[in-house]
């Protein structure tokens, strides 16, 4: 079946930097990828739509500026978490859109201390 | 209001054993529905959509209510590697963005 990567899986950074976390699709193209945040015994919050050529659209509440996403080719958009905070801790996965069904990263687990 | 809001458990139940739960929805135009799994720490994988009619695939057997906006799964014959928790998903507009709720842990002992 379809897959799709994250990188990393799991990313410790201080207060104050900013990370980027990667989704690819690996054998398929994707023209929409969302971004979707796990804090722990919550539900899978969609963050926002990332269009490939074109700008994110993002949920009521999710900041674009901290949350920058970039779609720059039909198997990559990137996630950056800017000046991370300990409130941003959590769990963020991705998913793809491929065949007309929606294939999900296997997560990455950013801890910001 | 929570869009999808589910009765977190957990439900501890024996091998071999039945248990269902449900789940209910907000949006009454919503278009389709299914349930995922998610294990702990890991990604949530699609275990079955939810048609009208009601559909089944193997032990799992899931209903949808429209007009009381609920879905269910039934779990039958239990096994060990049922322990997880279980997800109920609506796509409001048919547009891929989903609304998850925040799972159902289900437990299966020895």
């Amino acid at each position: 079946g379809a897959v799709v990567s994250q990188h990393p899986s799991r990313v410790i950074c201080k207060s104050g930097t900013s990370v980027k976390i990667e989704c690819r699709s690996l054998d398929f193209q994707a023209t929409t990828m969302f971004w979707y945040r796990q804090f722990p015994k919550q539900s899978l919050m969609l963050m926002a739509t990332s269009n490939e050529g074109s700008k994110a659209t993002y949920e009521q509440g999710v900041e674009k500026d901290k949350f920058l996403i970039n779609h720059a080719s039909l198997t990559l958009s990137t996630l950056t978490v800017t000046s991370a905070h300990p409130e941003d801790s959590s769990f963020y996965i991705c998913s793809a859109i491929g065949h007309s069904e929606q294939y999900f990263g296997p997560g990455t687990r950013l801890t910001v201390t | 209001r929570k869009e999808v809001e589910q009765d977190p458990g957990p439900f501890n139940v024996p091998e071999g054993a039945t248990v269902a739960f449900n789940c209910t929805y907000s949006n009454s135009a919503s278009q389709s529905f299914f349930w995922y799994r998610q294990d702990c720490r890991k990604e949530p994988k699609l275990l079955m959509s939810v048609y009208s009619s009601g559909n089944e695939d193997g032990r799992f057997t899931a209903q949808l209510n429209r007009a009381s906006q609920y879905i269910s799964l039934l779990i039958r014959d239990s096994k060990l590697s049922d322990s997880a928790t279980y997800l109920c998903v609506v796509n409001p507009l048919g547009d891929y963005k989903l609304s998850f709720g925040a799972g159902t842990t289900v437990t299966v002992r020895a």
